[in-house]
């Protein structure tokens, strides 16, 4: 089955910095590669997401590639602000959904 | 997101005995997932439904089932609970044929004592 690693773990960056965390994918039939935001607490929420039919997407100060031939991606957050605070999963879907671990990401005012 | 309720939102239990955790969405998605959430592995697929008949295992689907019900409604059963089974259990829902999406519901919080 589809395996997805993700680093860094943990990511500590100032208020203003951007904050970039890389997914890896075992399945190259994967199609589909969403990125979600937890706050404690809370229920995974989607912020962005890109189909295996596009290199780059982008939502304000979020943007996510995808190198399929790699089969890694990445989530770029630019000009961070406190409330970016919070734990991110990635995940690579066929048919079932496979999330990694999580990236805690701690940005400091 | 209202349209994906789960209960009960927390339950303590003893080791041995039987839970129901239930799930229901007004979303009219036929895909139905839940997941279990342990501190440090992100979130890990129990079984997921693709329609009221097809069921399906996921990653760590030993020690639990499932029903679904109708097409709103997916049960999570722990026939008997061990404290290894104490985590955050989601349920979520989507629609392939629109997004893909995944829609989680609150969570339930599961301490087996």
């Amino acid at each position: 089955g589809e395996n997805v690693e993700q680093h860094p773990s943990t990511l500590s960056v100032q208020e203003g910095d951007s904050a970039v965390i890389k997914c890896t994918y075992s399945d190259s039939a994967s199609n589909y590669f969403p990125w979600y935001k937890q706050e404690l607490g809370k229920r995974p929420q989607l912020i962005i997401d890109i189909r295996s039919n596009v290199g780059e997407k982008k939502d304000q100060r979020i943007a996510v590639t995808l190198n399929k031939t790699a089969k890694h991606f990445s989530l770029h957050i630019t000009e961070t602000q406190p409330e970016d605070s919070a734990v991110y999963f990635c995940a690579a879907s066929r048919e079932d959904m496979r999330f990694g671990a999580g990236t805690r990401l701690t940005v400091k005012p | 997101d209202a349209d994906v309720t789960q209960t009960p939102r927390n339950r303590i239990t003893k080791t041995g005995k039987r839970i129901m955790l239930e799930c229901s969405q007004t979303k009219g998605h036929d895909r139905m997932y839940w997941y279990r959430q342990d501190p440090g592995l992100g979130l890990q697929l129990i079984y997921y439904s693709f329609d009221v008949k097809d069921i399906n295992k996921g990653e760590i689907s030993d020690g639990y089932s499932v029903s679904r019900q109708a097409q709103a409604k997916f049960s999570l059963s722990l026939e008997s609970a061990i404290p290894n089974q104490t985590a955050l259990y989601f349920c979520a829902t989507s629609d392939p044929w629109y997004e893909d999406t995944q829609y989680f519901g609150p969570g339930t919080r599961l301490t087996v004592l």
